[in-house]
C-alpha cells in the first residue's frame, strides 16, 4: 500500500539556524499539506499546497516558514531562523484532490520530531 | 472562532467493550467532519469523512454519526482490541477553505 514518507524521524538542532523537513508524498497525488502538533498539543495546519503553488497558508506559517516541491517526488518544509517554540512534531500529508472540489481523504507520513536547544 | 471540542479527555475501557467519544463544533459554514486515530508517535490515520448529509458512516467497527444542526458528531466504537488503544481526533473543514480546526482529541485505553 502506498505511503506518505518523511526524513528524518528525529531532527535536533539549535536555535537560529535553518533546517529543512523532507517528504515524499505518495505518487498520484497532487495536493500536499504540512502540519505541525507540539507535544501534549492538537495538531495544527500550516499550509496546502498545489501545483506548485501554495493554496492556503495558516496564521502560523509565517516568513520564517517556507514549502517547496524540488523535483518531481519531495515536497519540503523550511524553517529559515528556528526558535525554541518550533519544537514539535511536523507532519506531511497528501491527497488527491483538494476538499474543495469534495472531501477528499489525506494521507498523513510519520512526521519529523523537531527539537530545538 | 471555530472550535471543537471533543470529551471526555480521556477513557479507560476493557477488551471487548463499547464506547462511544463526541465532538462539538462551531465551524460555520461546515462543509465536512472527519475523524482520525492516531497512535502515539504515529501521523493520524483517517477512520471516517461525513459531509453535512450523511447522518452515520461507518468503517469495520467505527461508526460515526452526525447532527449538523446540532453541531455535534460522535465516533462509536464496538468490540475494542486491545489495538484500539490511541487518540482519536475530530476535524472540522469548513466550506471554501482548507483551514481545518482540530480537536484535542480523546486518549482511550483499552485493558485486556
Amino acid at each position: 500500500e502506498p505511503e506518505v514518507t518523511q526524513t528524518p524521524s528525529h531532527q535536533v538542532t539549535q536555535m537560529g539556524q535553518e533546517v529543512i523537513l523532507r517528504c515524499v508524498p505518495i505518487s498520484n497525488h497532487l495536493y500536499f499539506y504540512w502540519y505541525r502538533q507540539i507535544l501534549g498539543q492538537k495538531v495544527e495546519f500550516l499550509v496546502s499546497f498545489y501545483n506548485n503553488e501554495i493554496s492556503e497558508k495558516s496564521e502560523i506559517f509565517d516568513d520564517q516558514f517556507s514549502v517547496e516541491r524540488p523535483d518531481g517526488s519531495n515536497f519540503t518544509l523550511k524553517i529559515r531562523s528556528t526558535k525554541l517554540e518550533d519544537s514539535a512534531m511536523y507532519f506531511c500529508a497528501s491527497s488527491e484532490a483538494l476538499q474543495e472540489r469534495g472531501p477528499d481523504e489525506q494521507y498523513f507520513g510519520p512526521g519529523t520530531r523537531l527539537t530545538v536547544t | 472562532k471555530n472550535q471543537v471540542e471533543q470529551s471526555p479527555q480521556s477513557l479507560i475501557i476493557l477488551e471487548g467493550k463499547n464506547c462511544t467519544l463526541q465532538c462539538n463544533y462551531t465551524v460555520s459554514p461546515f462543509s465536512n467532519l472527519r475523524w482520525y486515530k492516531q497512535d502515539t508517535g504515529r501521523g493520524p490515520v483517517s477512520l471516517t469523512i461525513m459531509t453535512f448529509s450523511e447522518n452515520t458512516k461507518s468503517n469495520g467497527r467505527y461508526t460515526a454519526t452526525l447532527d449538523a444542526d446540532t453541531k455535534q458528531s460522535s465516533l462509536h466504537i464496538t468490540a475494542s482490541q486491545l489495538s484500539d488503544s490511541a487518540s482519536y481526533i475530530c476535524v472540522v473543514l469548513p466550506d471554501g477553505s482548507y483551514i481545518p480546526t482540530f480537536g484535542r482529541g480523546t486518549s482511550l485505553i483499552v485493558h485486556p
